[in-house]
């Protein structure tokens, strides 16, 4: 059975650079889109990209300038740059495995809350 | 960008009450590329549908997926105590996915 796990600081002030690493257990991250996905406290969820394993990637437009999705394969784990972060980037951050074109989001991380704040 | 609308915002219902959620596209999801998918407080969502009509593993088949073009349903025949949620739909056939503003299910 597949888990996703997110880690990385849980406090970052303003216009740094938030980074958070997935590391994936239980099956291979050589297959698959690896997305993140966010949601503001209260709020809704929001997509902000995913790298394909061949690496590919595919940023949502809003945020593209800011973001960096990164696959290591050899640890089985998939990292996200956010950089220059305001308070608005206030959020639960999941890492998400999606299927083939068809498929949905199939397995959640059970996601990290990240505070931007000096 | 397509911008996906659902509603109602919430919907109050008592168990054993068929719920009709809606989601409506601002343009055609190609291929149907349309996911639905349950949030429970504290939890992260879990996917329930997929392909617009396709139940993922595991969920019962109280929940059907409905819908083509730039109109879809998501319907739970018959509310258990469990599925008194938030339900978000999502849609994946253009090149930036994004996700609906969400629809609550609360007890009447």
């Amino acid at each position: 059975q597949v888990q996703m796990q997110e880690s990385g600081p849980g406090l970052v002030k303003p216009s740094e650079t938030l980074s958070l690493t997935c590391t994936v257990s239980g099956g291979s991250i050589n297959s698959y889109y690896w997305n993140w996905i966010r949601q503001p406290p209260g709020k809704g969820l929001e997509w902000i990209g995913y790298i394909f394993y061949t690496g590919s990637t595919n940023y949502n437009p809003s945020l593209k300038s800011r973001v960096t999705i990164s696959l290591d394969t050899s640890e089985n784990r998939f990292s996200l740059n956010l950089s220059s972060v305001s308070p608005a980037d206030t959020a639960v951050y999941y890492c998400v495995r999606k299927g083939g074109f068809f498929y949905g989001m199939d397995v959640w991380g059970q996601g990290t809350t990240v505070t931007v704040s000096s | 960008e397509i911008v996906l609308t659902q509603s109602p915002g919430t919907l109050s219902l008592s168990p054993g009450e068929r719920a009709t959620l809606s989601c409506r596209a601002s343009q055609s999801i190609s291929n149907s590329y349309l996911a639905w998918f349950q949030q429970k407080p504290g939890q992260a969502p879990r996917l329930l549908i997929y392909g617009a009509s396709s139940r993922a593993t595991g969920i019962p088949d109280r929940f059907s997926g409905s819908g083509s073009g730039t109109d879809f349903t998501l319907t739970i025949s018959r509310l258990e105590p469990e599925d008194f949620a938030v339900y978000y739909c999502q849609q994946y056939g253009s090149s930036s996915w994004t996700f609906g503003q969400g629809t609550k299910v609360e007890f009447k």
